[in-house]
């Protein structure tokens, strides 16, 4: 089945430690994007890629880094985590990144920073 | 720049009664708006989304949403709810950014439904 998916599906972290969350589609689309999603808050973009090889930052960069190097993964990892990183992450992509584009999102990872 | 407004964050309804989620928006620029649903322990999937045309936009499941540029509103409706519409909605408006899309949610409004 065609879709996103990502790993862990949750996590339990001590502080100060790197932790990469994994995210691959199949559906070939072009542009990839991580959020959090924080209760009352939303969901807050922190990284997007237009093609495989770009990067930018979103709202809330800070403490996070990605990369993509091929089209179907666009891993996220926490340098060094902190409590204010617990949260929920949401891997998504759309075809072309364009405005009209719909978001495809995957099921989630669940962090807890201890 | 752009922001969404979710009017209410929780709405408890009964089960077959009707029911409208409020968003109100902010864009300087054209308007694309976007009605996504969360339900429990998954991810966001599109419910429906206005680009142009028709301001009235037909989505999954039964739900629809009205675009009123003048009242800068993009609320969504459901003639009768079932308790699967138990879930949370976010609204979004989309934008571009450094050559990307950015999509700006809303806060999201939990729909409750009551037997």
């Amino acid at each position: 089945i065609a879709g996103i998916t990502q790993a862990p599906t949750s996590q339990i972290l001590a502080a100060g430690r790197r932790m990469t969350l994994r995210c691959t589609q199949d559906m070939r689309h072009n542009a990839m994007y991580w959020y959090r999603q924080d209760l009352g808050l939303g969901l807050r973009l922190i990284h997007y890629s237009n093609t495989a090889g770009t990067t930018g930052k979103g709202e809330v960069p800070d403490g996070y880094s990605v990369s993509r190097a091929n089209t179907d993964d666009f891993p996220l990892t926490l340098a060094s985590a902190v409590p204010s990183q617990t949260s929920v992450y949401f891997c998504a992509s759309s075809l072309t990144g364009a405005t009209t584009d719909t978001q495809y999102f995957g099921p989630g990872t669940r962090l807890t920073v201890l | 720049a752009q922001s969404v407004t979710q009017l209410d964050s929780q709405v408890p309804v009964f089960e077959e009664a009707p029911v409208e989620l409020r968003c109100n928006y902010s864009s300087s620029v054209s308007v694309y708006l976007f009605w996504y649903v969360q339900y429990p322990n998954q991810g966001l999937q599109l419910l429906l989304k206005y680009l142009s045309g028709s301001t009235l936009v037909k989505g999954i499941n039964g739900f629809e949403a009205e675009f009123n540029k003048s009242q800068t509103s993009f609320h969504l409706r459901k003639p009768s709810v079932h308790i699967s519409d138990t879930a949370e909605y976010f609204c979004a408006v989309s934008g571009t950014e450094q050559g990307a899309q950015k999509l700006v949610f809303g806060q999201g409004t939990r729909l409750t439904i009551n037997p």
